[in-house]
């Protein structure tokens, strides 16, 4: 069974640095990768997504995240974040062949300090 | 503006009382899921439809119903059964289920249910 593992519960981090929020997945053959953002009291909004070619995928809000099959791993980075990003951040994994459903990890909660 | 729309964005529901979330979707989606939010669990499957008048049982279904009577919505209903059914609810839809070619889930802005 897939399943997708976020290390991190809480990151804080100052405005205008850098980001990365890990994302650790579990699937035999290559997975379809998802970072979401929810706000709180929110719904959750597509970040990126990854499912073939490139491996560096590109997404709104200056977001990025690289597949590293290797290390089965999809971190998001921002090189400087702004405090609107603060925010929950999950990340999902789909399969192929007759999957039907993503698997969310925890999420990871970011802070940002003036 | 295309979108999903839940409705009502909080409930209290007593004790031992049925309670229905609704969730309709103007994308013309054929897939349609239920999550259960809890803080530090992530989001969790409840039920999910691929196609109207069938649907499919995720991870935590007891408790829960649901029905797929039309394209665009996709109510759920909290039983009396369900032990511990404070939580935030999401709705998402998708054109297509997920092992397509990745298609992303599309959210709605929740409820919030509290028993009382």
């Amino acid at each position: 069974a897939q399943s997708v593992t976020q290390p991190d519960i809480h990151i804080t981090v100052s405005e205008g640095a850098s980001l990365e929020l890990r994302c650790n997945y579990s699937y035999g053959a290559t997975p379809y990768l998802f970072w979401y953002v929810q706000s709180p009291g929110q719904g959750l909004q597509l970040l990126l997504k990854y499912f073939s070619g490139d491996t560096l995928v590109q997404g709104i809000k200056g977001f990025e995240a690289e597949f590293k099959r290797s290390q089965s791993s999809f971190n998001l980075r921002k090189p400087s974040v702004h405090w609107s990003d603060a925010a929950e951040y999950f990340c999902a994994v789909g399969a192929d062949f007759g999957n039907e459903k993503l698997t969310f990890g925890t999420g990871t909660r970011l802070t940002i300090i003036p | 503006d295309g979108g999903i729309t839940q409705s009502p964005k909080y409930l209290f529901r007593k004790e031992g009382q049925n309670v229905t979330l609704s969730c309709e979707q103007n994308l013309n989606h054929d897939a349609m899921y239920w999550y259960r939010q809890d803080p530090g669990q992530g989001l969790r499957l409840i039920y999910y439809s691929q196609i109207v008048n069938d649907f499919q049982k995720g991870d935590i279904a007891e408790g829960y119903s649901v029905s797929r009577e039309k394209k665009e919505s996709f109510p759920l209903t909290v039983t009396s059964a369900q032990k511990n059914p404070t939580a935030f609810y999401l709705c998402a839809s998708s054109i297509a289920p997920p092992d397509v070619f990745g298609t992303e889930a599309f959210f709605g802005q929740g409820t919030r249910l509290t028993v009382v």
